[in-house]
């Protein structure tokens, strides 16, 4: 069965500084790949998504995200956070030729002014 | 105005109760999806169906039950062998013809059941 893990639980960084997120995910098949996001009392939300191609994906809010298939490992990147960045980060995953989604448990990020 | 609407926003059950959560989309997505929202555990999916009649278990579906009579809804009910329902309740969908957004989740605003 697919699994999703995201080892931090809560990150706390100040403004201007850089992010990465960890995910990853157990199964050995085809995955498409995606990161979402939980603004403070808003709906979950789309960040970015990889299905094949470049490995390398851009999202929105300068959000990035690399797809390293040998680590099962989909981490979020971004290069300098903002307040507005805070928010609860979800990892998660599908095999390709299905629709059962698998969330990860969440990073809770808080960002300092 | 297109989306998924949750209801009620708060629910209370007693024991012993079964209760319903509705979850109703005005996307026309074939797909949609019940997820339970525990703080620290993240989403866990409960059901999902991928099309009218048709719905399979998630990976905590024992406790549940759901139907998919109609295409635009997909209710779910929180039987009295839940033994721990107390959680925030999401429902989402996904679908569409265009391939740059047919994989995207749209989520409801969610139902927090509590118990009596």
């Amino acid at each position: 069965a697919q699994s999703v893990s995201q080892h931090n639980h809560h990150v706390i960084l100040s403004e201007a500084a850089s992010l990465e997120l960890g995910c990853n995910y157990s199964y050995g098949g085809t995955v498409n790949l995606f990161w979402y996001v939980q603004y403070p009392g808003q709906h979950l939300q789309l960040l970015l998504k990889y299905f094949s191609g470049d490995p390398l994906v851009k999202g929105i809010k300068g959000f990035e995200a690399e797809f390293i298939k040998s680590k099962f490992s989909f981490n979020l990147r971004k290069p300098s956070v903002q307040w507005s960045d805070t928010a609860e980060y979800f990892c998660a995953v599908k095999k390709s030729s299905g629709d059962k989604l698998t969330f990860g448990t969440g990073t809770r990020l808080a960002v300092r002014p | 105005d297109g989306g998924i609407t949750q209801s009620p926003k708060y629910l209370f059950r007693k024991e012993g109760q079964n209760v319903t959560l509705s979850c109703e989309q005005n996307l026309n997505h074939d797909a949609m999806y019940w997820y339970r929202q525990d703080p620290g555990q993240g989403l866990r999916l409960i059901y999902y169906s991928q099309i009218v009649n048709d719905f399979q278990k998630g990976d905590i579906a024992e406790g549940y039950s759901v139907s998919r009579e109609k295409k635009e809804s997909f209710p779910l009910t929180v039987t009295s062998a839940q033994k721990n329902p107390t959680a925030f309740y999401l429902c989402a969908s996904k679908g569409g013809r265009n391939p740059a957004t047919n994989e995207k989740l749209f989520f409801g605003s969610g139902t927090q059941l509590s118990v009596l």
